[in-house]
């Protein structure tokens, strides 16, 4: 099956350094890749939209400057996070789209614990 | 963004059919209803989806009302390792097609 892969699954950084995530698509293409982001005992949040090629698209709330998204090829798509606080400490998922077809849903990677010190 | 209400939890007996409700009465005729899982401090795990039909895999079924407006998930027999958040998702029908999450169902699978 489809399988997403996320980089590194902990990480523990000091306040006001940038911190990257990367999501692979192991065994397909993604056009499409998702961010969201998860606090404890809370729902998932999506935070943006990464397009191949493209500039990300970002919902309401979530700052651009300092969440980075790039999403340079098929297969990889990468969120920095820049200067982190401790405020930014949370679980980042990615997830990727495995087929063109909508009725798809979407597979997600394991998720990147950052803790910000 | 959620369109989706679950309750918050559900306990279940080991070895017995959890059923999960969810309700999605906002859903428009091309939407599709997805139900994914979270095992603790894991990545969301596809379960099952359907557009009208009732559905059925390996892991579940998934039973939609006619009208479209409620769905309910079925684990036939629950084990411990189910014990899960569950989260029912309709698929936003704008161009970027993106997942809005819930706040899903706590589900406690009881020895």
């Amino acid at each position: 099956g489809a399988v997403v892969s996320q980089h590194p699954s902990r990480v523990i950084c000091k306040s006001g350094t940038s911190v990257k995530i990367e999501c692979r698509s192991l065994d397909f293409q993604a056009t499409t890749m998702f961010w969201y982001r998860q606090f404890p005992k809370q729902s998932l949040m999506l935070m943006a939209t990464s397009n191949e090629g493209s500039k990300a698209t970002y919902e309401q709330g979530v700052e651009k400057d300092k969440f980075l998204i790039n999403h340079a090829s098929l297969t990889l798509s990468t969120l920095t996070v820049t200067s982190a606080h401790p405020e930014d400490s949370s679980f980042y998922i990615c997830s990727a789209s495995h087929s063109g077809d909508r009725s798809y849903g979407y597979t997600f990677g394991s998720g990147t614990r950052l803790t910000v010190v | 963004d959620a369109k989706t209400t679950q309750p918050p939890s559900m306990d279940c007996a080991e070895g017995r059919a959890a059923n999960l409700p969810c309700n999605h009465s906002t859903i428009s005729g091309n939407e599709y209803v997805y139900w994914y899982r979270q095992i603790h401090s894991q990545g969301p795990q596809y379960i099952i989806h359907g557009l009208k039909n009732n559905e059925t895999n390996e892991m579940a079924s998934l039973i939609i009302t006619e009208d479209r407006k409620s769905s309910t998930l079925i684990l036939p027999h629950a084990t411990l390792r189910d014990t899960a958040v569950y989260y029912c998702i309709v698929r936003s029908s704008n161009t970027g097609n993106q997942f809005y999450f819930g706040t899903g169902t706590s589900l406690t699978v009881i020895p």
